[in-house]
């Protein structure tokens, strides 16, 4: 089984448009992550989520829009997408303080 | 703000030998943990080791172990008996126990090991 799942592992899609990705964790945890890899590998937190509450939105543009419906699932909505939006992110869940258990990443490519 | 620096973008070590990898944190706080984490070429982001800060022993996982120097904020990776399945990136990371600002991991750059025949 799956600890953490995100789906699609590939996105592939044009300027302007809107697109979702899916995360869900089967561990019982009780905080969830977006975090961004750049070209360069850097990651970088988005956002965090404590009991399906908003924790942590580190200056991430208003077309990024997480949602939490429970606390096994966050989900990330992207508006008009730009080039610059071109990254890996990655999904990741964890008991607040420790270590965080990853998903294997959505290859997003913005053309 | 916490920092984490990892000095070495890259680095290579022949297979069986012993590599160490470099991280330095910055922070003003006493409770916290720090990891290692590997990405292979495969993308998945893997938990390597763990330490806990008010732990004076340093963390030991099989192959892999940590120099853990607190005053000198200092937190190396060793890897043992080298193997190819260790190339990866590997990323030095810090969360916090204190305050709102427990509920992320702040990496750094970086490492590429390349672990030869």
């Amino acid at each position: 089984d799956t600890a953490v799942s995100q789906t699609p592992k590939y996105l592939v899609t044009q300027m302007g448009n809107d697109k979702s990705i899916k995360c869900e964790q089967n561990l019982g945890h009780d905080t969830m992550y977006w975090y961004k890899q750049d070209s360069k590998k850097f990651l970088k937190i988005m956002f965090s989520y404590n009991n399906k509450e908003l924790i942590i939105n580190e200056t991430v543009p208003n077309r990024f829009s997480p949602k939490s419906p429970d606390k096994a699932h966050l989900n990330l909505h992207i508006n008009s997408l730009e080039l610059g939006d071109s990254a890996v992110y990655f999904c990741a869940s964890s008991h607040a303080n420790t270590e965080a258990f990853f998903g294997q990443g959505t290859r997003l490519t913005v053309v | 703000a916490q920092t984490v620096t990892q000095s070495q973008p890259e680095m290579s070590v022949q297979e069986a030998e012993t590599v160490t990898l470099s991280c330095t944190y910055d922070t003003s706080e006493n409770n916290y943990y720090l990891f290692w984490y590997k990405q292979p070429p495969s993308r998945q982001m893997i938990l390597v080791i763990r330490q806990e800060a008010y732990k004076q022993q340093n963390a030991t996982e099989n192959r892999f172990s940590v120099n853990f120097q607190k005053a000198a904020k200092s937190f190396s990776l060793k890897i043992s008996d080298s193997q190819l399945g260790d190339t990866a990136m590997y990323f030095c990371a810090f969360i916090s126990l204190s305050g709102g600002s427990n509920y992320k991991l702040t990496f750094g750059k970086g490492t590429l090991l390349t672990v030869n025949p």
